[in-house]
C-alpha cells in the first residue's frame, strides 16, 4: 500500500462549488504539506502543518483552507472554487528537520 | 523574493552520455538543497540532498554539486539510460524549513 494517499485522484467541478481534497499517510510523520503544480510555475506551497495543532499558511493560501484531523490526515478545501484553481494538487509528508518530503500521487482538479 | 531557475525546460541527450542539469538561485542562502525526480502523472520522488558545507554528493550514477558562491547546483546523471527520462526538480530550503521548488527540467534520453 502507498505511504501517502490522496482522494480523489481526479475531480471536475463547477465555479462556486465547495471541494475537499483529502490526504492520508501511514509514515508516522508529523509534518504534512499541500502544494499545487501548474505548468511553468512549478510546485508552490499552499499550507503546511508541523503537527495537529500547528497549521501555517504557505506561499499561496488565498482561496484555500485546511484541516488536520489527526497526525495521519490533512485535508485541503476550496470553499468556492474558481477556474484559476485548476491545477495538480499534491500532498507531502516529512520528518522533522531537513529530511526529504514524500509525495502522494496527486489530485488533478478542473474547475469549469 | 527568492528566485529559482532551472537552466532549461527540456534537455535531450543520447543514451550513455552524461546529462547535466543546472539550478540557479538568487536572493537566497539555503542551508541545503534537494533534487527530486517526477514522472508524468506522479508525485516527485526524492533523489539527493546536499548541504551548504558540502561541495559534492554522489549516489550511484547521480552526482550533485553545490556552489554557494555562484548560487548554483549542478545535477549529473552519468551513463544515462532511457529509464532516466523524467522531469527533475531542484528545491531549496527556506524559512520554517519549507522547500521552494524550481520549475523543473524535462530530460529525455534517446536510445
Amino acid at each position: 500500500d502507498a505511504d501517502v494517499t490522496q482522494t480523489p485522484r481526479n475531480r471536475i467541478t463547477k465555479t462556486g462549488k465547495r471541494i475537499m481534497l483529502e490526504c492520508s499517510q501511514t509514515k508516522g510523520h508529523d509534518r504534512m504539506y499541500w502544494y499545487r503544480q501548474d505548468p511553468g510555475l512549478g510546485l508552490r506551497l499552499i499550507y503546511y502543518s508541523f503537527d495537529v495543532k500547528d497549521i501555517n499558511k504557505g506561499e499561496i493560501s488565498d482561496g484555500y483552507s485546511v484541516s488536520r484531523q489527526a497526525q495521519a490526515k490533512f485535508s485541503l478545501s476550496l470553499e468556492s472554487a474558481i477556474p484559476n484553481q485548476t491545477a495538480l494538487y499534491f500532498c507531502a509528508t516529512s520528518e522533522v528537520g531537513d529530511n526529504e518530503q514524500f509525495f502522494g500521487p496527486g489530485t488533478r482538479l478542473t474547475v469549469l | 523574493s527568492q528566485k529559482i531557475e532551472q537552466n532549461s525546460e527540456a534537455l535531450n541527450i543520447q543514451e550513455g552520455k552524461t546529462a547535466t542539469l543546472t539550478c540557479n538561485y538568487t536572493n537566497y542562502s539555503p542551508a541545503y538543497l534537494q533534487w527530486y525526480r517526477q514522472d508524468p502523472g506522479r508525485g516527485p520522488v526524492f533523489l539527493l540532498l546536499i548541504r551548504e558545507n558540502e561541495k559534492e554528493k554522489r549516489k550511484e550514477r547521480l552526482k550533485v554539486t553545490f556552489d554557494t558562491t555562484l548560487k548554483q547546483s549542478l545535477f549529473h546523471i552519468t551513463a544515462s539510460q532511457p529509464a532516466d527520462s523524467a522531469t527533475y526538480l531542484c528545491a531549496l530550503v527556506g524559512g520554517a524549513n519549507n522547500l521552494f521548488f524550481g520549475t523543473g527540467t524535462r530530460l529525455t534520453v534517446i536510445p
